[in-house]
């Protein structure tokens, strides 16, 4: 089993539709966690970080659920410029050390549609 | 431009050859960070400094890997007698430490070296 899974994709969603995108993870030591959004041929880039009371940000839900080492994100009244590839993080640090060891997910991509 | 910075953007060698990448962080941030990221996946975690110290390596980084950040600030990234499997796109990315061990920070990541050996 993979460290980190997410949906196949693509999601092609017309403009407006709410889409949400699905993560598990199989280390329950996780710690920290994390979606980064990637364009095509560009770096990814931090869209927003994942809190245990699960957290809002305009459009934007993610939620966390230790129990079931899962995560979620939701994107409402999606935009064209929501289309990318959504990558799911997870960050394996440990609290005794400095050790940091992020692993991210394969992505799962997005085409917002007229 | 304030940002992470790679040099070269793009690089193309010949199976054998070593190459060798730089990756500039943000001049604040302390911690560094190499992936390396193939098509359709997500990047893969190679290696972390916390300032010019190398904390974690990744099993994925063989012997023919080495990192550096020999003053804590920027970081080279050589590969030695590349193979044709190391083609793939190296990103670097930086953040800020976090007041204890176990805090992590945003990490902002650099445009990438993309590497063809032939």
């Amino acid at each position: 089993r993979k460290e980190v899974e997410q949906d196949p994709g693509p999601f092609n969603v017309p403009e407006g539709a709410t889409v949400a995108f699905n993560c598990t993870y199989s280390n329950s030591a996780s710690q920290s966690f994390f979606w980064y959004r990637q364009d095509c041929r560009k770096e990814p880039k931090l869209l927003m970080s994942v809190y245990s009371s699960g957290n809002e940000d305009g459009r934007f839900t993610a939620q966390l659920n230790r129990a079931s080492q899962y995560i979620s994100l939701l994107i409402r009244d999606s935009k064209l410029s929501d289309s990318a590839t959504y990558l799911c993080v997870v960050n394996q640090n440990s609290r005794d050390n400095y050790g940091q060891n992020f692993v991210f997910g394969p992505g799962t991509r997005l085409s917002v549609l007229p | 431009d304030t940002g992470v910075s790679q040099d070269p953007r793009h690089k193309i060698t010949k199976r054998g050859q070593n190459v060798t990448f730089r990756c500039d962080p943000i001049s604040e941030h302390n911690r560094l960070y190499w992936y390396r990221q193939t098509l359709g996946q997500g990047p893969e975690f190679l290696t972390y400094f916390q300032n010019e110290a190398q904390l974690e390596k990744s099993r994925l980084l063989s012997d023919r890997f080495s990192a550096e950040r020999p003053k804590g600030s920027f970081s080279t990234l050589e590969i030695q007698r590349t193979e044709q499997g190391d083609s793939a796109m190296y990103l670097c990315a930086s953040s800020l430490e976090g007041a204890t061990s176990g805090d992590t920070y945003e990490q902002y990541f650099g445009p990438g070296t993309r590497l063809t050996v032939t």
